[in-house]
């Protein structure tokens, strides 16, 4: 029963936007949207998480459509320590995470 | 400020000894969470604490495991007897709100590998 869809696997070249889709098409109007990545060997750091506004910090972006069916993470410039399985997590407050699979991001030089 | 603390961060036994694991969340966190990640299974919540006290343990895979939180700075989990089947990473996470607020974002620890021979 997971409520996001995400690709395995993307790959990005060093120094530009990795963009990392997920579709949450039965999101509920009280789940968040959260993003996770792990990093190998590392626990799982958190990213950002955002209900309906688009939301921005200083690790990355994350934009959610309009209907929240969607939404897209956007590292604005890739690094190789980006590399890491990023999580698109939909929850609402008081619900455990489920981790998903992920993508699996390779951030190539 | 230091994040949560895992200790120990690698661990290698034999199987049916008694296994602990140690976790130390942030100052000031209110809740706690254990989880067990294996290639098989992904990552997987095994049990929850509020305020030191367990709210659900409904993903701890069976009798063999057991944790504690006696206070707000310290909690353990048990496993005994190991079993080879138990080897994975062990992760400890804690959050700074109860449940249903908005402090639900969850910090991880560096995890224990633990491998049972």
């Amino acid at each position: 029963d997971a409520k996001t869809t995400q690709p395995p696997s993307m790959d990005c070249a060093e120094g530009r936007a990795a963009n990392l889709p997920c579709n949450h098409s039965t999101i509920s109007g009280n789940e968040y949207v959260y993003w996770y990545r792990q990093i190998h060997s590392q626990g799982p750091q958190y990213i950002i998480h955002g209900l309906k506004n688009n939301e921005t910090n200083e690790m990355a972006s994350l934009i959610i459509t309009e209907d929240r069916k969607s939404s897209t993470l956007i590292l604005p410039h890739a690094t190789l320590r980006d590399t890491a399985v990023y999580y698109c997590i939909v929850k609402n407050y008081g619900q455990n995470f489920v981790f998903g699979p992920g993508t699996r991001l390779s951030v190539l030089p | 400020d230091a994040g949560v603390i895992q200790s120990p961060r690698h661990e290698v036994t034999e199987m049916g000894q008694e296994v602990t694991l140690r976790c130390k969340p942030i100052s000031g966190h209110n809740s706690l969470f254990w989880y067990r990640q294996t290639m098989m299974r992904g990552l997987e919540l095994l049990i929850y604490f509020n305020n030191n006290v367990p709210i659900d343990d409904s993903g701890m895979p069976e009798d063999r495991f057991s944790a504690k939180m006696p206070n707000a700075s310290f909690s353990t989990l048990k496993i005994q007897p190991s079993e080879p089947r138990d080897s994975a990473v062990y992760f400890c996470a804690s959050s700074p709100g109860t449940s249903g607020r908005v402090e639900d974002t969850q910090y991880f620890g560096p995890g224990t590998r633990l491998t049972v021979l």
